[in-house]
């Protein structure tokens, strides 16, 4: 039972233009997300994160949307740059829990 | 600091071996997580402690994986006997009760390779 689903395992974006990431989500008790980045032979690192009070949250070239009606969000990344190549993971919270839920992963590709 | 720190960095073993992962979390952090990560499935929870006690094993997927955290600075994850299926990348991660964004700061994994 995936509660959290990515169901675009690759994205290849030319460089300069905007990768937009998608996530979907499955419990409605989820009010916290979260979208970490993944480098091979690393660890995921901590990007970006939006409460379900917002619907939008910025970060200079990154930017997470939150449709809880839909219960969808995303990453934009504009303009996106040959380092932003990694794989990234969508995850979702209940916030005063500690048990993050993360999606499959997409794997972003920027070329140049 | 540091950072989470992981060892080994590779594993490659038979099938029916026993195998132990280990983990120095941050210091400070009172939180520490194991995850797997799968093609099919991502990340997964396996198990998470909080000031060294076990909170949820509900993901660990079966009595042949156990995890242990004798302090706050030490946990392994040991998988005996170890099958083929149990091959993925191992992530143990650590994080503090303060840090509301929810921002867990992970090691660089042990690959398991079970032949």
């Amino acid at each position: 039972d995936q509660q959290v689903k990515q169901n675009s395992p690759s994205l290849s974006v030319q460089e300069g233009r905007i990768s937009i990431l998608n996530c979907d989500y499955t419990n409605s008790m989820f009010d916290y997300f979260l979208w970490y980045k993944k480098y091979p032979a690393e660890g995921p690192t901590f990007l970006i994160s939006i409460s379900s009070i917002k619907d939008k949250n910025e970060d200079g070239r990154f930017t997470v949307f939150l449709n809880k009606s839909a219960k969808h969000l995303s990453l934009h990344i504009v303009p996106s740059q040959p380092g932003d190549s990694a794989v990234y993971f969508c995850a979702a919270v209940i916030q005063g829990a500690q048990k993050l839920v993360f999606g499959q992963g997409t794997r972003l590709t920027i070329n140049p | 600091d540091a950072g989470v720190i992981q060892s080994p960095r590779h594993e490659v073993t038979e099938m029916g071996q026993e195998v132990t992962l280990r983990c120095k979390p941050i210091s400070g952090h009172d939180y520490l997580f194991w995850y797997r990560q799968t093609m099919m499935r991502g990340l997964e929870l396996l198990i998470y402690f909080n000031n060294n006690v076990p909170i949820d094993d509900s993901g660990m997927p079966e009595d042949r994986f156990s995890a242990k955290m004798p302090n706050a600075s030490f946990s392994t994850l040991k998988i005996q006997p170890s099958e083929p299926r149990d091959s993925a990348v191992y992530f143990c991660a650590s994080s503090w009760t303060e840090n509301f964004n929810y921002g867990y700061t992970f090691g660089s994994g042990t690959r398991l390779t079970v032949v």
